[in-house]
């Protein structure tokens, strides 16, 4: 079935750094989604993204977050910069459109701030 | 704020046997519910949708969605090793765009 690629795997970096997490997502979807999952606890939602824009962002995505897609290429992640409480997993995700379209999910970035 | 809950937190069936997976949410104007399965080291698989009251099957798994109740469940008929995995409920509300809020999970074991 569809793919949905994450590159890293993993990430280990240091508090105050940027770090940029990318994702190839569905070739033909247009909706593009990154959720973050603490261990332990429930994946939650952080932003969607359709047509270079932020469509919603949950509180979450604080102001050190961004996300962009430059001319189709990986969908990114920054976070700049690193705090601890950013460790977690971050899964991309990606949709054909809304209406309730199957978002399929990539095998997640394990970000660890030290 | 859309609150999902899901129970029990784990569950262990034989191999044949079936698994009942629960789920409650708490915002009316839910629209879409989906489980999905995750298998360790993987992301998030989708196994089902349910939109409309009632029932829907597909092979062994049966949805059953009640939305006056704020309930939806999972049912696994004759229950095999490979269906062992974390299964997540997942809803999306009207108007929104696909944001999915996920419930904690309940984690299923099939025993041979």
């Amino acid at each position: 079935g569809p793919k949905v690629l994450q590159i890293p795997s993993h990430q280990i970096i240091d508090m105050g750094q940027m770090v940029t997490l990318n994702c190839d997502p569905v070739s033909n979807h247009l909706y593009f989604y990154w959720y973050k999952q603490i261990l332990g606890q429930q994946m939650e939602f952080l932003v969607n993204f359709y047509n270079g824009k932020v469509m919603e962002k949950s509180k979450l995505f604080k102001d050190q977050f961004s996300v962009e897609r430059p001319d189709g290429s990986y969908f990114t992640l920054k976070i700049q910069p690193t705090a601890l409480e950013d460790s977690a997993v971050y899964f991309c995700a990606s949709s054909l459109s809304l209406g309730g379209l199957e978002q399929y999910f990539g095998p997640g970035t394990r970000l660890t701030v030290l | 704020q859309q609150k999902v809950q899901q129970s029990p937190e784990s569950l262990i069936v034989p191999e044949g046997g079936m698994a009942s997976l629960n789920c409650t949410f708490s915002d009316r104007n839910s629209q879409y519910f989906w489980w999905y399965r995750q298998h360790s080291g993987e992301g998030p698989k989708a196994l089902m949708s349910i939109f409309s009251n009632g029932d829907k099957k597909e092979g062994r798994f049966t949805a059953h969605l009640n939305k006056a109740s704020l309930h939806v469940s999972l049912h696994i008929k004759d229950s095999q090793p490979s269906d062992s995995a974390l299964y997540f409920c997942a809803v999306s509300m009207a108007g929104s765009f696909n944001k999915l809020t996920f419930g904690a999970g309940t984690r299923l074991a099939v025993c041979p």
